[in-house]
């Protein structure tokens, strides 16, 4: 896990708020992946970026949830307008692009929606 | 798309014994398959991989082993100590669709 970094790593939203969740990838990867782990379940995916670069959001609910990699600085989840159902945690995994690459995890982002 | 079951869900073994996950994927097409073990409150760690030219790879008391035709792959744990206790994830990886798809998870619990 070392590299991937998270922040925060705990966050509290009431319904109805945003939260933003960030990760920065290892240093040379420019790929990143976001994941959802609901309590006592696996890890579900949710969206691939690339730099400035979508590449499959097939994962991510609808509405209200939005992800971006720019150029400069972090990768950004985005939930909007939050509910309890949102409550989870969030990891995100980078890569350098190449498939001979392994994939490493962050330590994740507790949401909790009081 | 990809689907990747894995089996047991739980397990549970005495202290010294060998622990044994199997997982299974549906797509041909992944090219490499990770395995990772996480602690509660903690993010997935990754703890042994195996890519589609490979039939077995061994890492000190960790090994994995790879069956293309049948489509599956498992997990050995030998001599098992109290510090595996964890929840273990096996994955499939297709280089050209980018996603790493998890199983549900087998928790291990092992008892001193």
């Amino acid at each position: 896990n070392a590299g991937v970094m998270q922040n925060p790593r705990h966050l509290v939203r009431r319904r109805g708020q945003e939260a933003r969740l960030r990760c920065s990838p290892m240093k040379g990867h420019s790929h990143v992946y976001w994941y959802r782990q609901l309590p006592e379940e696996g890890l579900k995916f949710m969206v691939y970026l690339q730099k400035e670069n979508i590449i499959d959001e097939s994962g991510m609910p609808k509405e209200r949830f939005s992800a971006e990699f720019p150029k400069e600085g972090p990768s950004i989840l985005r939930i909007q307008q939050v509910v309890r159902g949102d409550s989870a945690a969030y990891f995100c995994a980078s890569f350098p692009g190449n498939s001979g690459n392994t994939i490493y995890f962050g330590e994740g982002s507790w949401l909790t929606v009081v | 798309g990809e689907n990747v079951e894995q089996h047991p869900s739980t397990l549970s073994v005495q202290e010294g014994d060998s622990a044994v996950i199997k997982c299974t994927y549906s797509d041909s097409a992944s090219n490499y398959f990770p395995w990772y073990k996480q602690e509660l409150g903690k993010g997935p760690q990754l703890i042994i991989d195996i890519r589609s030219n490979v039939g077995e790879k061994k890492d000190q008391r960790i090994a994995v082993t790879l069956n293309k035709t049948a489509k599956h792959f498992s997990l050995h744990i030998t001599e098992t100590q109290p510090e595996d206790s964890a929840v273990y994830f096996c994955a499939a990886y297709r280089a050209s669709q980018g996603n790493l798809i998890f199983g549900k998870g087998t928790k291990l619990s092992v008892k001193p």
